[in-house]
Order: C-alpha cells, then structure tokens, then sequence
C-alpha cells in the first residue's frame, strides 16, 4: 500500500510565480516529514522538513505546511526560478531517529523563464 | 567534505549473474540506508544500518538480497541470481542520528540493468 502519495506527476509553472507541491499521507505513526530535490544522474538532496508538532517551517523561499487532521502536507517555493526545475519527493518518517523514509512517487517541477 | 559515495555508476549484468553495490558512507555517520527507485517510482526502502548491525531489514524483496556493513563505514549490497526487475537505480544514503533528525544524506546512486 502506498502510504506517501503525491498525486501530481507533473507541474509547471512561470518563473516568479508560486509552485506549489502536495502530499498525502495516510499513517497516522509518521511524526516527521521532508522534501527531497532530485536532478538527473544525482543523488536525492534534502530541501526542508517539519516535525508533526508543527504546522508550518520556512526557509527562505521554501515553506512547507502541514496539516495533520488532513494528513496532507504541501511545499511552497516563492518565487520559483527556472533553477528549480527537478523531481520533489516528499519523504515521512515514523518513531526514532534513524528509522525509514518512506517516499511518495515524486512531482516533476518545471519552471519555465 | 566528501559526500556519499557509490560505485559503479552504471552496471550492465546478465539475467543470472550476480552483482556487488558498493556504498561509502559520510565519515562518522553510523546509519546507513539502501533504498531502490525503478523507474517512474519513487524510492523504496531496502536495509538499514546502525553501526554494523542490520536493525531493519524488511524492504528487502527477497532472499537473493543481502547488504554487509564493515567498520561502521563501507557497506556492500548483493544481489543474486539478478532478475529483469531488480533493474533499478540503487541509491545508498547515510545519517548521523540524534543530530539532524532523520536527515538522510544521499549518494548519486548505481544503475543497475539486467538484460
């Protein structure tokens, strides 16, 4: 069963606008939750994360806000720049430090000049 | 400083044959994680270390898959007898738990491709 779904494979938007990433999760045990970036031929890069105790972290253009009675949590890049353009993954994780990832199937962002 | 690394890049095998993934870790980090992505997927959860033990183990998909870790430091994914669908993208990534919570470091990944 897919626990971390992002439903949108795809997203494009114009440079200067605001992108805007979705994720659905549906284990309640998942207290920590992050984005991943993803070029071609390279590694996943981690973006930003948020504990469960929280419904809102920014860092610089990036925010993430979760809502937990939803299980739904989104990534808000403002504004975008062409150099966004990649696979965002969301990642959730359960329990101890240490423990799995769990990842959706990933959004391509395309952010066009 | 260095990051995760993995090798091969790329390996081309045969339907049968077995293959060796090698992963170095970030120096000090004491988990590590082997995760899978097929294509159009998104990463699967294979093994993961702390310190040279296996405390979980349960993505892996079969007994034709095994992972050591040595020295709290390189760690090798085997697999088997390989298949057509193990043809994937392995990823290895590391992490210092405790420190940055569950903020997992990753490697450029071995593509692995069974004909």
């Amino acid at each position: 069963d897919q626990q971390v779904k992002q439903n949108s494979p795809s997203l494009s938007v114009q440079e200067g606008r605001i992108s805007i990433l979705n994720c659905d999760y549906t284990n309640s045990m998942f207290d920590y939750f992050l984005w991943y970036k993803k070029y071609p031929a390279e590694g996943p890069t981690f973006l930003i994360s948020i504990s469960s105790i929280k419904d809102k972290n920014e860092d610089g253009r990036f925010t993430v806000f979760l809502n937990k009675s939803a299980k739904h949590l989104s990534l808000h890049i403002v504004p975008s720049q062409p150099g966004d353009s990649a696979v965002y993954f969301c990642a959730a994780s359960a329990g101890a430090s240490g423990s799995r990832l769990t990842f959706g199937e990933g959004t391509q962002l395309t952010v066009n000049p | 400083g260095a990051g995760v690394s993995q090798s091969p890049s790329n390996k081309v095998t045969e339907k049968g044959k077995d293959v060796e993934l090698r992963c170095d870790p970030i120096s000090g980090h004491t988990a590590l994680y082997w995760y899978r992505q097929r294509l159009g997927q998104g990463l699967e959860f294979l093994i993961y270390f702390q310190g040279n033990s296996a405390p979980d183990k349960s993505g892996l998909p079969s007994d034709r898959f095994s992972a050591e870790r040595t020295g709290e430091s390189v760690s090798t994914l085997t697999i088997q007898r390989t298949q057509q669908e193990d043809s994937a993208v392995y990823l290895c990534a590391s992490s210092l738990p405790g420190v940055s919570y569950n903020e997992q470091f990753f490697g450029p990944g071995t593509r692995l491709t069974v004909l």
